[in-house]
């Protein structure tokens, strides 16, 4: 099947500081990615759709000035994470779709905001 | 976007084969259903793909009955590797929305 990559895969950051998470598309070009959010013992949590060249589409609830996202090729998208603080830290997975709309999740980034 | 019912956990032994049941009473025309396997830290990995009745592959069948108003995936003879979080998610798959709402999952629990 397709490969979904992240970059990194842990980020330990101090409050106040911004981190940057990398999504790839590692076999395929990828017109659309999807940002999750996942707290610990819970199911995922959808933050926003990421398509290429456009604006990301963001989850009601979810702040995109705190949560940038930038989806520059089709193989890449970024999630930056602005002014973290430790109510941030969580499990932070991407998601995305092949041309022929199957989707394929990559394997996570744990994010620790100290 | 259609909600999703499962059994919030399930145990079996090895070598048994496993159901786990999904509700989706509001499924929509235009809708799959697709299920997925997670482990500790890790993104979940996609197992079946099914629009209606009977889709079987190698590691899994998924049930869809004729109202797909449910479905059940089926794992057969599981391991203790099989131990997982089950999700079921129903979305259309061809369009350009796409994006899988992700219910409660089922923690399967396999002993030896």
């Amino acid at each position: 099947g397709a490969v979904v990559s992240q970059h990194p895969s842990w980020v330990i950051c101090k409050s106040g500081t911004s981190v940057k998470i990398e999504c790839r598309s590692l076999d395929f070009q990828a017109t659309t990615m999807f940002w999750y959010r996942q707290f610990p013992k819970q199911s995922l949590m959808l933050m926003a759709t990421s398509n290429e060249g456009s604006k990301a589409t963001y989850e009601q609830g979810v702040e995109k000035d705190k949560f940038l996202i930038n989806h520059a090729s089709l193989t890449l998208s970024t999630l930056t994470v602005t002014s973290a603080h430790p109510e941030d830290s969580s499990f932070y997975i991407c998601s995305a779709r092949t041309v022929g709309d199957e989707q394929y999740f990559g394997p996570g980034t744990r994010l620790t905001v100290t | 976007l259609a909600k999703t019912t499962q059994p919030i956990s399930m145990d079996s032994y090895e070598g048994q084969e496993v159901n786990i049941t999904c509700s989706h009473n509001n499924i929509a025309t235009n809708d799959y259903i697709t299920w997925y396997q997670q482990f500790p830290s890790q993104g979940p990995r996609f197992i079946i793909q099914g629009y209606k009745t009977k889709v079987t592959n190698e590691v899994a069948s998924l049930f869809i009955p004729a109202d797909r108003k449910s479905s059940t995936l089926s794992l057969p003879r599981v391991s203790l590797s099989d131990t997982a979080v089950y999700y079921c998610l129903v979305g259309a798959r061809r369009t350009n929305a796409g994006k899988s709402t992700f219910g409660d999952g089922t923690t399967l629990t396999v002993k030896p």
